[in-house]
């Protein structure tokens, strides 16, 4: 167990809805970043939040945001969900600014039909 | 573009061998990397990580070597247990500001009873 919480487990959707992804990271650590991954793509980086404000983006389409929030949890939106985008959304946390060391949670596994 | 690679994508060993999964990377001025052992179901799980002013380093029953002069990465698992299947990705820093994560596309392990 990592120490990194992710909500939900499995989500089931349709084309068009929007979602919400939710992570907490391991006590401690103030950088939360979001990873997609699907079979053709590998794990690809999204996003990166450090302390409540955003540091890095990545391959992150503009129908998906994130925050962080000040008790340091943090939420990806998926709007506009189209059949691509069904994949494992994981999350991992660290410590510091810098992403080193960065430990993952269990993943959602988003469903899009 | 600058890419992290795996030579092979599945791996098969006998229980007890010793396994050596490689690594390709080709942005020379990456100065960390990260070993991932992603099992089924769940998030990848930090293994072992090394920097480039390092050539070697072991863990409990890992050992991973960096030859920063023809850009490869490996990762030796000692008396490979059944535990020990999964998916293995290599990760580097990407350099410049962002720092980020880049995964390799991972390497499929199977122990052979």
């Amino acid at each position: 167990d990592s120490g990194v919480t992710q909500t939900p487990k499995h989500l089931i959707t349709a084309t068009g809805q929007r979602v919400t992804l939710r992570c907490s990271p391991r006590s401690g650590d103030l950088s939360v970043y979001w990873y997609q991954q699907s079979l053709d793509q590998g794990l690809q980086f999204l996003i990166h939040y450090y302390n409540g404000e955003e540091r890095a983006k990545g391959n992150i389409l503009e129908r998906f945001s994130a925050q962080q929030f000040p008790d340091l949890h943090s939420e990806l939106n998926l709007s506009s969900l189209e059949l691509g985008d069904s994949a494992l959304y994981f999350c991992a946390s660290s410590v510091a600014s810098r992403p080193d060391t960065q430990y993952f949670g269990p993943g959602t596994r988003l469903t899009v039909l | 573009g600058e890419s992290v690679g795996l030579h092979l994508p599945t791996l098969s060993v006998q229980e007890g061998d010793n396994s050596i999964i490689n690594c390709a990377y080709s942005n020379s001025a990456s100065d960390y990397f990260i070993w991932y052992k992603q099992e089924s179901g769940k998030g990848p799980q930090f293994i072992i990580d090394i920097r480039s002013n390092m050539d070697k380093r072991q863990g409990q029953r890992v050992t991973v070597l960096l030859n920063k002069t023809v850009k490869h990465l490996s990762l030796q698992i000692a008396a490979t247990q059944p535990g020990d299947s999964a998916v293995y990705f290599c990760a580097e820093i990407s350099p410049g500001s962002a720092r980020q994560l880049t995964f390799g596309s991972g390497t499929q392990l199977t122990v052979l009873p």
